[in-house]
């Protein structure tokens, strides 16, 4: 089992250009989780993915969007983009299932985003 | 606002003491609050998860305390080795579906340990 795996692992854009980040959850996961890391600073929730759609959102703008594949795979996608996404971005894998017990959540080595 | 503090941002220890790291919250009510590990450039790894009607959780050299009253964690590492130096967080889960793991965790910014020889 490779674990959540995520790619690329170092990638540098420009100011305004767009990026695609993915992710592929550990095996049997079913929920995806996305979070921006900046230097020195804990993780931050930008969304997660249940079912192929958006489950809840954490306080990023609409720049910031996601898909989730019929596979349980992920993108993140970031528009326009600015100096501040500078980030580590972080996927997590988790299994949802209502009234279960908690499961444990998974995280991904991260996506190293740089803008310049 | 919710809020979220790990006590210290840095914290050195001599090498078989007992580290304690402290997370304290306000306006929040978690279900479950866990620990991870975080070494430089990797992902978080989980170490001990604690539910909001436990008090305390031991995993080998770990141990999680947790006061609701308080609002407050203490994460134990005994018998500290170099191998134990990493940063540490603090994430908290307000459990919204069903009593199970919301999993759409708030992190603190956690406490870089140092395990010194």
């Amino acid at each position: 089992d490779a674990g959540v795996t995520q790619s690329p692992t170092h990638l540098i854009k420009t100011r305004g250009q767009q990026v695609t980040l993915r992710c592929s959850p550990k095996s049997g996961h079913d929920t995806v989780s996305w979070y921006q890391q900046a230097l020195g600073q804990g993780p931050q929730f930008i969304f997660q993915y249940y079912e192929e759609e958006e489950r809840q959102r954490g306080n990023f703008p609409d720049r910031f969007s996601g898909h989730q594949f019929p596979n349980y795979s992920s993108e993140l996608n970031v528009n326009a983009l600015l100096l501040g996404d500078s980030a580590l971005y972080l996927c997590a894998s988790s299994l949802s299932e209502g009234g279960r017990d908690y499961n444990d959540q998974f995280f991904g080595p991260g996506t190293r985003l740089t803008v310049l | 606002s919710q809020k979220i503090e790990q006590n210290s941002e840095a914290l050195n220890i001599q090498e078989g003491k007992t580290a304690t790291l402290t997370c304290n919250y306000t306006n929040y009510s978690p279900a479950y609050l866990q620990w991870y590990r975080q070494d430089p450039g990797r992902g978080p790894v989980f170490l001990l998860l604690i539910r909001e009607n436990e008090k305390e959780k031991r995993k080998e050299r770990l141990k999680v305390t947790f006061d609701t009253t308080l609002k407050q964690s203490l994460f134990h590492i005994t018998a500290s080795q170099p191998a134990d130096s990493a940063t540490y967080l603090c994430a908290l889960d307000p459990a919204e579906y069903s009593g199970a793991g919301s999993y759409q965790l708030t992190f603190g910014k956690g406490t870089k340990l140092s395990v010194i020889p």
